[in-house]
């Protein structure tokens, strides 16, 4: 089992939807979850931070974070042709250590078109 | 306020020589990772370093890779006999404590052995 999973996709949703991003992890000691977008051929560039149960909300982002499920997602609203990129979620704290080791999944292809 | 920087942004090395990669964390930040990106594959964890310290390496190749943060200058990442699998993306991110904080990352280096 992976220790951060994400499907895959490509997902593809038409502009101004909502696009969904799910996000499991394996170690029920992770403390920190992180959504990054990357653009091909550039750097991850962080969305969101999550490190309670619940929804946070930033702007057209909410990550929505279920550790009894060990569950995280991410949520777009009003999607953008923008928004296409692969969304990376990252888990700090997977496989016990106690600083900032993350663990990424491989990525969701997100398309958003007009 | 100048964010992570990587040089060189591209590096193409023949079998066998030597690659070395810079990274220079923000300001303000004493704690660097270094993560690999194999083409179609997610990014995986290499070194974590702080200042004249590696705290974990467990990412890295036992053999060829060797990474350093003096207590002037920039972290290194070394390469030595490159091989053809070492063509990849190298990103640096710093982070400003070892604990939960988010990391940023550098826009990398983009390795290429011929």
């Amino acid at each position: 089992q992976k220790e951060v999973e994400q499907n895959s996709g490509p997902l593809s949703v038409p502009e101004g939807a909502i696009a969904s991003l799910n996000c499991t992890y394996s170690d029920r000691g992770s403390q920190s979850f992180f959504w990054y977008r990357q653009y091909s051929g550039k750097s991850p560039e962080l969305i969101m931070f999550i490190y309670s149960n619940g929804d946070k909300e930033d702007g057209r982002f909410t990550a929505q974070l279920n550790k009894a499920s060990q569950y995280v997602s991410l949520l777009i609203r009003d999607s953008q042709p923008s928004d296409s990129a692969t969304y990376l979620c990252a888990v700090n704290n997977a496989g016990g250590t106690s600083y900032g080791k993350l663990t990424f999944g491989q990525g969701t292809i997100l398309t958003v078109h007009p | 306020n100048a964010g992570v920087m990587q040089n060189p942004r591209h590096l193409v090395r023949r079998r066998g020589q030597e690659a070395r990669l810079r990274c220079s964390p923000m300001k303000g930040h004493s704690h660097v990772y270094w993560y690999r990106q194999l083409p179609e594959e997610g990014l995986k964890f290499m070194v974590y370093l702080q200042k004249e310290n590696i705290i974990d390496e467990s990412g890295m190749p036992k053999e060829r890779f060797s990474a350093e943060f003096p207590k002037e200058g920039p972290s290194i990442l070394r390469i030595q006999q490159v091989v053809r699998g070492d063509s990849a993306a190298y990103f640096c991110a710093s982070s400003r404590s070892e604990s939960t904080d988010t990391q940023y990352f550098g826009p990398g280096t983009r390795l290429t052995v011929l």
